[in-house]
């Protein structure tokens, strides 16, 4: 069965303190690994998309790496309004729907 | 852009009643997507439809649940009757067929039904 799995569940940080937040990934193929944030009350928005192992983006304070069975999104001295839920999700072929994980719910405290 | 939008955004309920909520997709998406989020099991899907067509359904918890997409530019998703355990955000998203098919979220209906 496919299945996304991130860690930790919720992850709290001073200003500053730089942390990693894991996606790990069980697939009968790989088509994408997305991110996105999600803030209270509001819809998921997309971060990032990456495709292969090796891969990297990057992103104001965030950088995005993969590689054939997990995926890290790394937090670079992080700002309080980096607070909120990162999701991350697998596309398994062209044209079906994403398969999420639960999220890590990232509290950043100044 | 405006975005997806859905609507309502926030919906009250007693149970045994009829809910409908709405999506209008992006322009020129050819995907649309239904999702359900709760905090015991994350963001679901329900289904999804190209070009208007119901593509996977297998999602969907029982005959109670049906959606629709009359055109290019707007979906609904009804539960009838609705019952407690239905209570959830419900995401509506949208992509377009290409290299990377980026799935963009509305803001989502929140659901309650007592």
């Amino acid at each position: 069965e496919d299945q996304v799995t991130q860690s930790p569940e919720a992850l709290r940080l001073q200003e500053g303190e730089s942390s990693s937040l894991n996606c790990s990934y069980t697939v009968s193929g790989l088509r994408g690994l997305f991110w996105y944030r999600q803030d209270p009350g509001k819809g998921p928005e997309f971060l990032f998309t990456l495709y292969s192992a090796g891969e990297e983006k990057e992103k104001e304070r965030l950088k995005a790496t993969l590689t054939k069975k997990e995926s890290f999104l790394h937090i670079t001295a992080p700002k309080p309004e980096d607070s909120a839920t990162y999701l991350c999700a697998v596309k398994i072929q062209a044209g079906t729907a994403l398969i999420f994980g639960k999220g890590t719910t990232l509290s950043v405290s100044s | 852009d405006a975005g997806v939008i859905q609507s309502p955004r926030h919906e009250v309920t007693e149970m045994g009643q009829e809910v409908t909520l709405r999506c209008k997709p992006i322009s020129g998406h050819d995907y649309l997507f239904w999702y359900r989020q709760t905090m015991m099991r994350g963001l679901e899907l329900l289904i999804y439809f190209n070009n208007n067509v119901p593509i996977d359904d297998s999602g969907m918890p029982e005959d109670r649940f049906s959606a629709k997409m009359p055109n290019a530019s707007f979906s609904t998703l009804k539960i009838q009757p609705s019952e407690p355990r239905d209570s959830a955000v419900y995401f509506c998203a949208s992509s377009q067929s290409g290299a990377s098919e980026t799935q963009y979220f509305g803001p989502g209906t929140r659901l309650l039904v007592l």
